[in-house]
């Protein structure tokens, strides 16, 4: 088990430019979900995927935010045309789930902080 | 839409046991009560979730009321390493798209 990956760590972009993040989950778990957190609250989810598919998307999630998982296995984030108000940490978190399995809590990755000048 | 109430923050001494409160007054009959706690730069870490029995696994006890409207997270000898904002999340059980973690609970463990 080696945890779930982000990468980068850190990213500093301007006003207007594109970014994308990726995601990979602890192998196996077939269920990945994207949040964001900003300074002073706890994270608030954006989206999640059950392998391929991606099943709900919050309100938070605008026009401008693109997530895939094209192989079921690692995912990506990008947000067009970025804002300040991105600004925030992405965390991504896995886990595994299932009629016949072991439904396990949420594993985060220690996310990607992104800040837009 | 806040469905936690939980102190901003909490001091405690290094070996003492650490009791964090929730209040979770609306908490409906198929909700679990779920605890979290993030060290400062990382992502959340899962502790614990029960539904209305109190439970215990390696690193900390959940003890919930008899009426399930609120619960106390007890952390039997708290080290610096515990220091970290923890929250308590009720939700359905494994529906994490659901969650509401709120700001949580502070704890400063002190030496």
């Amino acid at each position: 088990d080696t945890g779930v990956s982000q990468d980068p760590r850190h990213k500093i972009t301007k006003r207007g430019q594109n970014v994308t993040f990726r995601c990979d989950p602890i192998s196996e778990h077939n269920r990945l979900y994207w949040y964001r957190q900003t300074l002073g609250q706890g994270p608030e989810f954006l989206t999640y995927f059950q392998n391929e598919a991606q099943l709900e998307k919050s309100r938070l999630l605008s026009d401008r935010f693109s997530a895939e998982r094209p192989k079921g296995s690692f995912s990506t984030l990008e947000i067009q045309r970025t804002e300040q108000g991105d600004s925030a940490m992405y965390l991504c978190a896995s886990r595994l789930a299932g009629q016949r399995s072991y439904n396990s809590p949420l594993h985060f990755g220690n996310g990607t902080r992104l800040t837009v000048t | 839409d806040a469905k936690t109430t939980q102190p901003t923050s909490m001091d405690c001494a290094e070996g003492r046991a650490a009791n964090l409160p929730c209040n979770h007054s609306t908490i409906s009959g198929n909700e679990y009560v779920y605890w979290y706690r993030q060290i400062h730069s990382q992502g959340p870490q899962y502790i614990i979730h029960g539904l209305k029995n109190n439970e215990t696994n390696e690193m900390a006890s959940l003890i919930i009321t008899e009426d399930r409207k609120s619960s106390t997270l007890i952390l039997p000898h708290a080290t610096l390493r515990d220091t970290a904002v923890y929250y308590c999340i009720v939700g359905p059980l494994y529906n994490f798209n659901k969650f509401y973690f709120g700001s949580g609970t502070k704890l400063n463990v002190k030496p």
